[in-house]
């Protein structure tokens, strides 16, 4: 049973820092890996999304790279801004069209 | 622009009331999904729709219900509500195959609570 989880639960970092938020999946037959962004109160926002050929993808100042071997996603922000603070989802496909959620990492980022 | 849309966004209910969320979308997705969000658990797959007449269930089926009778909409039904539903819920739609993505599309939520 594919496991999906994220770590840290949360993270503080001070405005401009270039941080890195980590995923690990248990079975590495996943057909894509999916980042989100949620806010407070709000739905999930589509961040990046990497197909299982895939290595890499890169949206503005987000980076999503997935190396199934290791059974693992990182998302990497570059130079951090308040706005980046939120709760960040990834979310594991694990061969049918569901998607298996780890329990996201709250993201502050202090001015 | 295509978009999914759930009603009603907020919900009161008593213990044993029957109670329909809707969700509709208008990406023309095949593919249909019902999650909840606690606490502690993430995300968890309720119910799933692969396409119209098509219902399986997920993780945390026990007390939910759908039917897909059209391509757009895929309504939740909680038979007899309990204070253990209190959650929010999310629809989500995601492509065909062919596509190679699945990428899921989320709507906004509907925050429930069971009194």
């Amino acid at each position: 049973k594919q496991e999906v989880t994220q770590i840290p639960a949360a993270l503080s970092v001070p405005e401009g820092e270039n941080l890195v938020l980590n995923c690990s999946f248990t079975d590495s037959a996943i057909y894509n890996l999916q980042w989100f962004r949620q806010d407070p109160g709000k739905g999930l926002t589509s961040l990046l999304l990497i197909q299982s050929s895939q290595r890499e993808q890169t949206s503005g100042r987000l980076n999503a790279s997935l190396d199934k071997s290791s059974g693992r996603s990182t998302l990497y922000i570059a130079a951090s801004q308040p706005g980046d603070s939120a709760t960040y989802l990834c979310a594991a496909t694990p061969g049918t069209y569901k998607y298996i959620f780890g329990t996201g990492t709250r993201l502050k980022v202090l001015a | 622009d295509a978009e999914i849309t759930q009603s009603p966004r907020h919900k009161i209910t008593e213990t044993g009331r029957q109670v329909t969320l809707a969700c509709h979308q208008t990406w023309n997705h095949n593919n249909m999904f019902w999650y909840r969000q606690d606490l502690g658990h993430g995300l968890r797959l309720i119910h799933y729709s692969y396409g119209v007449h098509d219902t399986n269930k997920g993780e945390v089926s026990d007390g939910y219900s759908v039917s897909r009778s059209n391509t757009e909409d895929l309504p939740l039904t909680l038979e007899s509500a309990a204070s253990s539903q209190t959650s929010v819920y999310f629809c989500a739609s995601s492509e065909l195959p062919e596509s190679s993505s699945y990428e899921q599309y989320f709507g906004p939520g509907t925050r429930l609570t069971v009194t």
